[in-house]
């Protein structure tokens, strides 16, 4: 089955503890992304990928990591979090090229800072 | 930067009414306008997309139309059912970003009974 998998689903940490959230595509998409998803705000991009070793800023990259060494496998990384980034985190990759796609989405990760 | 704003930000129907969902988008340059649908707890999902060469597209009770010239692109859902209730997100995609889609800020449909 063609999927995006993110984990963890759900994630409570303290402020300054590293975390690393998996995401994990078997579409052979070339472009990844991460969003974070708050109230009244929609979907914003943290960061982006358009193939292995490129990456580069979305609108709120403040705070975030990630890194692209294998096509499938694009993590995003707090190195140290604060309550600020209590958010939804999606993970996203779609076909890119000439012609481009709407997104296939992971399911989500619900992450609290405290 | 892109920036998509959305309308209206809540909308009730009754059941077997029609929705329409109003979005403008400020960069010319935008090519590619999708729609998603987010249903309680789960991810956004793909429900249309439309392209910058074409007007109108329509799959079974959901339509999406793309006004080029007023840079506004609008969801109509007919005959609605409860089943449609969730939160609806429209998109842009701007070139330069490789596919990067710049959303909405969400528009909660709910279908009363």
């Amino acid at each position: 089955e063609a999927q995006v998998t993110q984990n963890p689903r759900y994630l409570i940490t303290v402020t300054g503890k590293k975390l690393t959230v998996t995401c994990s595509q078997n579409m052979n998409h070339e472009y990844m992304s991460w969003y974070r998803q708050d109230p009244g705000l929609g979907l914003r991009q943290i960061y982006y990928s358009m193939n292995v070793e490129v990456t580069d800023k979305g609108d709120v990259p403040e705070g975030y990591k990630v890194s692209r060494k294998e096509k499938r496998n694009f993590p995003l990384i707090l190195e140290s979090p604060s309550p600020n980034q209590t958010s939804l985190y999606f993970c996203a990759s779609s076909l890119s090229g000439l012609q481009y796609y709407g997104y296939t989405f992971g399911s989500g990760t619900r992450l609290t800072v405290v | 930067g892109e920036n998509v704003e959305q309308h209206p930000s809540t909308l009730s129907v009754q059941e077997g009414d029609s929705a329409v969902i109003k979005c403008t988008y400020s960069d010319s340059a935008s090519n590619y306008f999708p729609w998603y649908k987010q249903e309680l707890g789960k991810r956004p999902q793909l429900i249309i997309d439309i392209r910058s060469n074409v007007g109108e597209k329509k799959d079974q009770r959901i339509a999406v139309t793309l006004n080029k010239t007023a840079k506004h692109f609008s969801l109509h859902i007919t005959e609605t059912q409860p089943e449609d209730s969730a939160v609806y997100f429209c998109a842009a995609r701007t070139p330069g970003g490789g596919n990067k889609l710049t959303f909405g800020t969400g528009t909660q449909l709910k279908v009363e009974l």
